[in-house]
């Protein structure tokens, strides 16, 4: 089966730095994306991993570990609107296999 | 402008009575897919269709339908809806194994 961890819910203060974790067992790996989803809206995009290192896009930035089936996502300078869950999910093989989600991470950014 | 679109937003069904929710895309990708997703919980893949060929997944249960009638329309039928069927129906669509681009979502309740 697939499994994907991800921290139920995190708290942080606005314009600091939170990592968010996402650990996953797959049968087989072709990617990594984080999203975001805001309450009662669609996930967006944010972010895409298929090789080991950090990927720097603005604040928010990705990592990715193959070996350790491990991922982070690091935001930084935290807003009030960053408050959001946060989607990891697993592109578990090539080919037209879609994403596997995980259960999202809910971040309440507080002043 | 939205790239993809969702019709209702918001859509309230009885017990037992069928009901439609539809989705059309104007990113001319070749991938559409429905989703679930409950309260807490992570989008639940229930079928997708690359290009004009149907994937449905082993545990989407026989009341889903859908149809795809050309590239840029894709439909969610629900046969006799349950009350365990109210939830977020979100519509995605990805050139390929790209990002995938989701809509805004119909909330479905059953009454």
């Amino acid at each position: 089966g697939q499994n994907i961890d991800q921290p139920t819910e995190m708290t942080a203060t606005e314009g600091a730095i939170v990592q968010i974790n996402c650990t996953y067992q797959t049968s087989g790996f072709n990617g990594l994306f984080w999203y975001q989803q805001h309450a009662g809206e669609a996930p967006t995009f944010l972010s895409y991993n298929v090789l080991d290192g950090l990927e720097e896009k603005g604040r928010f930035s990705s990592f990715l570990s193959r070996s350790k089936g491990y991922s982070y996502l690091l935001l930084k300078e935290l807003q009030m609107k960053d408050s959001a869950s946060y989607l990891c999910a697993v592109r578990v093989t090539s080919g037209n296999t879609p994403l596997v989600f995980g259960k999202g991470t809910r971040l309440s950014v507080i002043a | 402008d939205a790239m993809v679109i969702q019709n209702p937003r918001y859509q309230v069904t009885q017990f037992g009575k069928p009901v439609t929710l539809s989705c059309s895309q104007t990113l001319n990708h070749n991938v559409m897919y429905w989703y679930q997703q409950k309260s807490s919980q992570a989008p639940k893949l229930l079928f997708h269709y690359y290009d004009k060929d149907f994937n449905n997944e082993a545990d989407t249960p026989d009341n889903f339908q859908s149809r795809r009638p050309n590239t840029s329309f894709c439909f969610l039928d629900i046969r006799s809806p349950g009350l365990g069927d109210a939830a977020m129906y979100l519509c995605a669509t990805s050139r390929g194994v790209g990002e995938q681009y989701f809509g805004p979502g119909t909330r479905l309740t059953v009454t």
